[in-house]
């Protein structure tokens, strides 16, 4: 099965920091997807972005399928921003998988 | 509010008791899943329905059975469960099974005693 990697595994920032996540997947994808869980294990859906960049607010995200990665930037991050954030991928009908994730926490 | 509802979002149960974890989705898609989150694990798949009728089960546990009464609804049936079962329990939906992003619920945090 397709093997998707996260880095990195823990990210410690301060309030204001511009951070970016990376995902790297080891096989085709038509479905990628970034995830943001809460403390309280809310799963958030941030981007559906099997290819290209796509921006909403503070947060973008680029997907270079060609080379198998995809990366994750926030910027002025904020207390709120603190969880894990996961990418997940899919080829076909195959099952989404995840990464193990990137820690964030925000420090004010 | 994702589209995606599941309750009860916390349940404490006995290792003799039945229970059921539910979801519901208000955003029309075909297929539906469950996944086990447990402490220092990746999420697992464990059940998928696609337009009702149950194509995948990762080899699952017979204490925990999955109910999907149309295209809207999936039911998590838990009897007899063990304390390593504690976990999250999260539900998500997608247009189709081979298709679109998947929008999850906010899960149901299940403790076995």
């Amino acid at each position: 099965g397709i093997q998707v990697e996260q880095s990195p595994p823990d990210l410690i920032l301060q309030e204001g920091a511009n951070s970016t996540l990376r995902c790297n997947f080891s096989d085709s994808v038509n479905n990628l997807q970034w995830f943001h869980q809460n403390p309280w294990g809310q799963l958030i859906n941030l981007f559906y972005i099997p290819s290209g960049t796509k921006q909403n607010g503070r947060l973008s995200a680029t997907t270079v399928a060609t080379e198998r990665y995809s990366l994750l930037y926030i910027s002025s991050s904020q207390t709120t921003d603190s969880g894990v954030y996961f990418c997940a991928v899919r080829f076909g009908n195959e099952k989404l998988t995840f990464g193990t994730g990137t820690r964030l926490t925000i420090i004010p | 509010e994702t589209g995606v509802t599941q309750t009860p979002r916390h349940l404490v149960m006995g290792m003799t008791n039945k229970k059921s974890l539910k979801c519901e989705q208000h955003l029309g898609h075909n297929a539906m899943y469950w996944y086990k989150q447990s402490a220092k694990k990746p999420l697992e798949l464990m059940f998928v329905y696609s337009l009702e009728e149950r194509v995948e089960n990762n080899s699952v546990p017979s204490r925990f059975s999955p109910e999907c009464p149309n295209s809207s609804h999936l039911f998590l049936h838990l009897h007899t469960l063990q304390p390593e079962d504690s976990a999250l329990y999260l539900c998500a939906s997608s247009p189709g099974q081979g298709a679109g992003g998947y929008t999850f619920g906010s899960g149901t945090r299940l403790t076995v005693v």
